[in-house]
């Protein structure tokens, strides 16, 4: 099967400016994680759809942070304005079920520096 | 919410020798405990993963064990190869809820 597909692999971008990251998951997988990884640091969610509802967005920043799942399978997130400090990975995962009954796939990620 | 220790956060063996990483967790009704391997610049992949419902669970050469009561559950590498060198990363969830990733262990496997 085709594994999770994001884009870009790799963007730089000057602080204050705005950002989207793009993320195809496994075909059929209702479940969709926008995760951050800071180097060195465990991948940290940010939020979690089921199709094209938000399950959990308690850790999102909202204020600069925005993600949407329009039609249940492909999602962006967006950053505006950026900071310094969301320098990391953006890692999208998906899976067929909810809640750790099954595994998650994640992409290669992308990779964000804010200068 | 659900909180994951990790340790060490590096470790580094001999090849063919054993390794051992353990995490801990918080949330005593999470039940569901995967491990992940990242290479340098690669995602994330599932090496094993355990249940609540089950103490130790073997996959060729790398078993996870479970101690529910005491909420901490570790990774065992046997006879570890070059190949085996890389971040590993524990994780916790409770059915219907997010993964929790430990910080991470680098394992170097010196030849």
């Amino acid at each position: 099967e085709a594994g999770v597909a994001q884009s870009p692999r790799y963007k730089i971008i000057e602080k204050r400016q705005s950002v989207a990251f793009w993320c195809n998951p496994i075909s059929g997988h209702a479940t969709l994680y926008w995760y951050q990884q800071i180097l060195g640091q465990g991948p940290k969610l940010l939020i979690q759809f089921q199709n094209n509802g938000v399950v959990d967005d308690s850790q999102l920043p909202k204020d600069r942070f925005s993600a949407e799942r329009l039609k249940g399978v492909d999602s962006t997130l967006k950053i505006q304005p950026a900071k310094l400090e969301d320098s990391a990975v953006y890692l999208c995962a998906s899976s067929s079920t909810t809640g750790g009954r099954s595994p998650l796939h994640f992409g290669n990620g992308t990779r964000l520096t804010v200068t | 919410g659900e909180n994951v220790e990790q340790h060490p956060s590096t470790l580094s063996v001999q090849e063919g020798d054993s390794a051992v990483i353990k995490c801990t967790y918080s949330d005593s009704a999470s039940n569901y405990f995967p491990w992940y391997k990242q290479e340098l610049g690669k995602r994330p992949q599932l090496i094993i993963d355990i249940r609540s419902n089950v103490g130790e669970k073997k996959d060729q050469r790398i078993a996870v064990t479970l101690n529910k009561t005491a909420k901490h559950f570790s990774l065992h590498i046997t006879e570890t190869q070059p190949e085996d060198s890389a971040v590993y990363f524990c994780a916790a969830s409770r059915t219907g809820n997010m993964l929790t990733f430990g910080g991470g262990t680098r394992l170097m496997v010196k030849p």
